[in-house]
């Protein structure tokens, strides 16, 4: 059984950094193949992919986002992470990582077959 | 980047009756595309990937279909649990788009 879980800070101040952790189970990340993605999705709007990662560590960011984005792995732990740095209100967000569909379309534009729950993220002063 | 135009932005449709969604691409996605479905408060869940492939355990009444670069997504015979906000994201190229959503309530 796949299950994966976000976890943040819930809330920030402007300018900092916004750290997430991705804790999954029931696939590894050392598979040939496998990937994981985060996605956000502002109250009662639509979904923004952010990155993902690859089991060879190789890395796909949203240009839109890129200079701000830090995605990574620790496969031993089963965990993925993200980093946003100088967030601001716009980055208020639910969080959410997701595994890809297909192990064999490597390092492909995948869709997303698992999600965690999502960790709401607000920034505010 | 490919925009996702998704319509309607919200229906109202009857238990029991057949409903049509549909996403046009702005350019040929060659079929790489995926249906979610949301419910409030939850995270979403793949329906339908490579524009008509039903993931493991969807209901058969979801199915989706393609015409050039439109996509549609049918939920035949409403249920009640089909109320949700329902979504499309390309997977052919980064960085992956979604659709901006609809929203099916049950009269």
């Amino acid at each position: 059984q796949v299950t994966l879980k976000e976890s943040g800070p819930g809330i920030l101040q402007p300018s900092q950094t916004l750290s997430l952790t991705c804790t999954f189970s029931g696939f590894s990340l050392s598979t040939y193949g496998m990937g994981v993605g985060w996605i956000r999705q502002p109250s009662g709007k639509g979904l923004e992919w952010l990155a993902n990662i690859w089991w060879d560590d190789d890395k796909y960011y949203n240009p839109s986002l890129k200079n701000r984005l830090t995605i990574s792995k620790d496969t031993s732990n089963n965990q993925a992470f993200l980093k946003i740095t100088n967030v601001d209100t716009a980055d208020t967000a639910t969080y959410y990582c997701a595994r890809i569909g297909s192990i064999l379309r490597i390092r492909s534009c995948n869709w997303f077959a698992y999600w965690g729950q999502g960790t709401l993220v607000t920034v505010s002063s | 980047d490919i925009q996702m135009t998704q319509s309607p932005a919200s229906l109202s449709a009857s238990l029991g009756e057949t409903v049509t969604i549909e996403c046009l691409a702005s350019e040929d996605i060659y079929s790489n595309l995926a249906w979610y479905q949301q419910k409030p408060g939850k995270s979403p869940q793949l329906l339908i990937y490579d524009a008509s492939s039903l993931q493991d355990g969807v209901p058969s009444r979801f199915s989706g279909s393609e015409s050039g670069t439109q996509y549609s997504l049918e939920i035949n015979s409403l249920q009640s649990e089909d109320a949700a906000t329902y979504f499309c994201q390309q997977h052919h190229d980064y960085p992956p788009t979604f659709g901006a959503g609809t929203k099916l309530e049950l009269k």
